[in-house]
């Protein structure tokens, strides 16, 4: 299975300060088809996962511009233009190139 | 657009469990659909997925499950379900149903508690 390693696993952030979280696979995510099959998730306590980026830099309808996510191959990379209260949660990256899908570690942001 | 779970509960190891996931609002037809658990063990895990009828309706599923979980889907109904065999304590979790993971809206369930325990 395809281990994804996200990194920090805690991620304390001044208000209003710039963030991001990285995401390496160990292997690499394109696909034969030409797309890279990588996401980015938020879950806040007692919620599902909401999916807050598709396909590496697809924002979902609804998300902030201030969230972006960027990378290719084997280095991904999550960013937060600048944080805010409401962002308090953990963020994960999930692949989906290989089956089974699988999923980073989570990356734990709180508000320092 | 709603996914709705049901069919979680306690059981003991080595005992059944069917899950169910009701969608409305949209027609599942041509999604693929799929379960994910988040156990206090390995965090989130894609449990299986089932392809629409015109892939073949066929599954996958991840390592741990194999041979022990089945997916079966009702287009007519627009039910998911997860039958859940011979299960164990590390299966215990939330489970989520979800559909449209690579396309331009994914949707999710609240998901539903299943606890294995003696």
């Amino acid at each position: 299975d395809v281990v994804m390693t996200q990194s920090p696993l805690s991620l304390p952030v001044t208000l209003g300060q710039p963030a991001s979280i990285s995401c390496r696979p160990n292997q690499s995510l394109e696909h034969s088809d030409g797309n890279t099959y990588l996401n980015w998730f938020q879950q806040r306590p007692g919620q599902s996962p909401r999916r807050l980026i598709y396909k590496v830099s697809n924002r979902d309808s609804g998300v902030p511009d201030r969230f972006s996510g960027s990378g290719s191959g084997t280095d991904f990379t999550l960013k937060f233009s600048r944080v805010e209260a409401d962002d308090v949660g953990v963020y994960y990256c999930m692949q989906g190139t290989h089956w089974p899908y699988t999923f980073g570690q989570g990356t734990k942001l709180e508000i320092k | 657009v709603q996914l709705v779970e049901s069919g979680g509960g306690l059981v003991k190891p080595g005992e059944s469990l069917r899950l169910s996931c009701a969608a409305s609002g949209f027609n599942c037809n041509n999604a693929w659909m799929s379960w994910v658990r988040q156990t206090p063990g390995k965090g989130l895990e894609w449990v299986g997925r089932i392809k629409d009828e015109s892939e073949g309706g066929t599954t996958d599923f991840a390592a741990p499950v194999k041979g022990r979980f089945t997916i079966s889907r009702d287009d007519s109904k627009n039910m998911l379900s997860l039958q859940m065999n011979s299960l164990k304590t590390e299966d215990t979790g939330v489970y989520y149903c979800t559909t449209g993971t690579w396309l331009q809206s994914d949707y999710w369930g609240q998901g539903t508690l299943v606890t294995v325990s003696s």
